[in-house]
């Protein structure tokens, strides 16, 4: 079953400035997750990729939110322009080769938006 | 996916089984159960899950009422690692995104 890591574990910035979170690695999966979830508050869904295709996307995942693939193992989150009400923590997930709801969390990144 | 209702704190002794509710009244006959916890900010963390039949693992039983619309987590002997907040999560078993509620924060005390 896949073990899923994140960097940074904590990212600190400026409103309007672009942040990148990377889920690294994971190895041969072809689908995954974010999620995001502000302090206090239920964990949300922000989009699934598949075979380097959006799968799925949630409102909160706007023009200013991207998601890449961009050396064939790592996955990232981009946000283009943050703002404050982008402090969370974003959790990236991946599903056990059995697929359905058996999703495997990371362990997250703290973005706070000064 | 079906909508759930959990109660949103219970406390359970060290060492006491928990029980914990959850009500999925608009579950549909292709919806599985998924249960998972969070652990204070850390990501979440699957459980069990179970279609209909009654499920066991090494981290808990998962027991679903014969029309499906309940179901009842048990942590068989609760101890202080298990305090978490707890999410029962109805979904079609494909790739699909999970939908969290509010959960059931359980405090297990010593």
């Amino acid at each position: 079953e896949p073990e899923v890591t994140q960097t940074p574990s904590h990212q600190v910035t400026q409103m309007g400035q672009e942040v990148i979170l990377r889920c690294v690695p994971i190895s041969n999966h072809l689908y995954f997750y974010w999620y995001r979830q502000i302090l206090g508050q239920k964990v949300e869904f922000l989009v699934s990729f598949y075979n380097n295709e959006i799968s799925e996307k949630s409102e909160i995942f706007d023009d200013q939110f991207s998601v890449e693939r961009p050396d064939g193992s790592n996955f990232t989150l981009k946000i283009r322009s943050t703002k404050l009400e982008d402090s969370a923590m974003y959790f990236c997930a991946a599903p056990g080769l059995a697929g359905g709801g058996r999703q495997y969390f990371g362990p997250g990144t703290r973005l706070t938006v000064l | 996916d079906a909508k759930t209702t959990q109660p949103p704190s219970m406390d359970c002794a060290e060492g006491r089984a928990a029980n914990l509710p959850c009500n999925h009244s608009t579950i549909s006959g292709n919806e599985y159960v998924y249960w998972y916890r969070q652990i204070h900010s850390q990501g979440p963390q699957y459980i069990i899950h179970g279609l209909k039949n009654n499920e066991t693992n090494e981290m808990a039983s998962l027991i679903i009422t014969e029309d499906r619309k309940s179901s009842t987590l048990i942590l068989p002997h609760a101890t202080l690692r298990d305090t978490a907040v707890y999410y029962c999560i109805v979904l079609l078993d494909s790739w699909g995104k999970l939908q969290f509620g509010a959960g059931t924060q359980v405090v297990v005390t010593p």
